[in-house]
């Protein structure tokens, strides 16, 4: 089966730089996704890494590195409006299911 | 316009009640999902169907029946309702079974006394 680890909470301070990290167990894996969900509400899928290597969409920055079956997702420039929920998901198999993490809480405070 | 829709947004029922939740997706996309997420957060799929076939049904009690009338519309029905079943449930979409970015409707408290 598939499983994936995330810290359960993170801290940080308005403007700063967070990372939240990602490690799985699979076989077959055919990359991460990173998905956002503020409280009360939906998943948001924010970002994909199907290869190796670091892909930026704005502020946020998710990387991945398959030999270490380690991914990360990077908040930079924090805003209060990041507090939310993360979650890493994989592996992405047509006919295997999107496993997701169990989640990230980030809290952002002044 | 609404992506993925769901509906009702909160339900509150008695335990030993049926009861079902629509879904209706605008996307044209082929695959749609079932999610079950308690009230640790923990996110997990219950079905997935792709152009109105099942093709992903985890370890799900039967008394958990999803249908997909056409590809736009996955509902799920719920026979005899226990307090365990009390979470939000979440449908889901994406253009296909393969693809990494899904779509999610709004969420379904169910809340079972």
């Amino acid at each position: 089966g598939q499983s994936l680890e995330q810290p359960s909470e993170v801290t940080a301070v308005e403007g700063a730089i967070v990372q939240i990290n990602c490690t799985y167990q699979t076989s077959g894996f055919y990359g991460l996704s990173w998905y956002q969900q503020h409280d009360g509400g939906a998943p948001t899928f924010l970002s994909y890494n199907g290869l190796d290597g670091l892909e930026e969409t704005g502020r946020f920055s998710s990387f991945l590195s398959r030999s270490d079956s380690y991914g990360y997702l990077l908040l930079q420039e924090l805003q209060m409006k990041d507090s939310a929920s993360y979650f890493c998901a994989g592996p992405n198999s047509g006919n295997t299911p999107l496993v997701f993490g169990k989640g990230t809480r980030l809290s952002v405070i002044a | 316009d609404t992506a993925v829709s769901q509906t009702p947004k909160y339900l509150v029922t008695q335990m030993g009640n049926d009861k079902s939740i629509k879904c209706e997706q605008n996307l044209g996309h082929d695959t749609m999902y079932w999610y079950k997420q308690d009230s640790k957060k923990f996110l997990k799929i219950m079905f997935s169907y792709n152009n109105k076939e099942l093709i992903i049904n985890e370890t799900v009690p039967n008394r958990f029946s999803p249908k997909s009338p056409d590809k736009a519309h996955l509902n799920l029905h719920i026979n005899s309702l226990e307090l365990g079943d009390s979470a939000v449930y979440f449908c889901a979409s994406s253009p296909q079974s393969t693809s990494y970015e899904q779509y999610f409707g709004p969420g379904t408290r169910l809340t079972v006394t």
